[in-house]
């Protein structure tokens, strides 16, 4: 197993961008998977292997990948946005067999 | 439309055996790219992956808890099952079971169910 890192906050002015990063030493090697969580409630897949994005989810959702770094882009932030997102990655095989979540970031939308 | 739904005890002892169900419908464990997945959450504090089934049946889990883990399905009953033994208070979170559709990755939640562990 091993660990993914992400910042514990970022806090953006309602229409900026918000960049929420992960870094992880095998990330190069397997894709990312983001997700939102609003207090009390389950969490939303909201960017799929990197940079997809699920049905319903707002364009102004989107992913990228650099080396160990995958970073999550919310464009034009809304007051809805505010909420903790976590990346989590998977075997670049396209199975599971070793599942790790990052921290966490909460998004705080001034 | 997909949903799921989890099951068990709000309230366990120390050294208790948990067991949770997920319920789901709208898909099918049998399908070909399908598992199901649990993961849980302590108040205040992150994501943390416990385990997965898939529609071969096959069964991982996280390394930190293997020993003391257990999952299987029903795939007539459209149901997983989580044991996990030796409660200890430190196991109290929210437990989450998810779709996973290995295209997409945990695209589907349950709403969740809070287990505290306390004597």
């Amino acid at each position: 197993s091993y660990e993914l890192t992400q910042p514990p906050s970022v806090s953006v002015s309602p229409g900026q961008t918000a960049r929420i990063t992960c870094s992880g030493d095998a990330l190069p090697k397997q894709y990312a998977y983001w997700y939102q969580q609003k207090p009390g409630q389950a969490p939303v897949l909201v960017i799929y292997k990197d940079s997809e994005r699920p049905s319903g989810i707002p364009e102004r959702f989107s992913g990228s990948s650099s080396g160990t770094t995958v970073t999550l882009t919310i464009s034009g932030v809304q007051a809805e946005d505010e909420a903790d997102y976590y990346c989590q990655s998977a075997d670049s095989s396209g199975t599971f067999r070793d599942v790790v979540f990052g921290g966490g970031t909460k998004l705080t939308v001034l | 439309q997909v949903t799921l739904r989890e099951s068990g005890p709000a309230l366990v002892k120390p050294t208790q055996t948990l067991t949770l169900t997920c319920t789901f419908s709208g898909f099918s464990l049998s399908t070909s790219g399908m598992c199901v997945s649990w993961v849980r959450q302590p108040p205040g504090k992150a994501l943390e992956w416990l385990a997965l089934i898939d529609w071969d049946d096959d069964k991982y889990y996280s390394t930190s808890l293997k020993t003391r883990l257990t999952i299987s399905k029903d795939t007539s009953k459209n149901q997983v099952v989580l044991t996990m033994t030796n409660m200890d208070p430190v196991d109290t979170a929210t437990y989450y079971c998810a779709r996973l559709d290995i295209l997409t990755g945990f695209d589907i939640w349950g709403q969740g169910t809070m287990v505290t562990v306390s004597s």
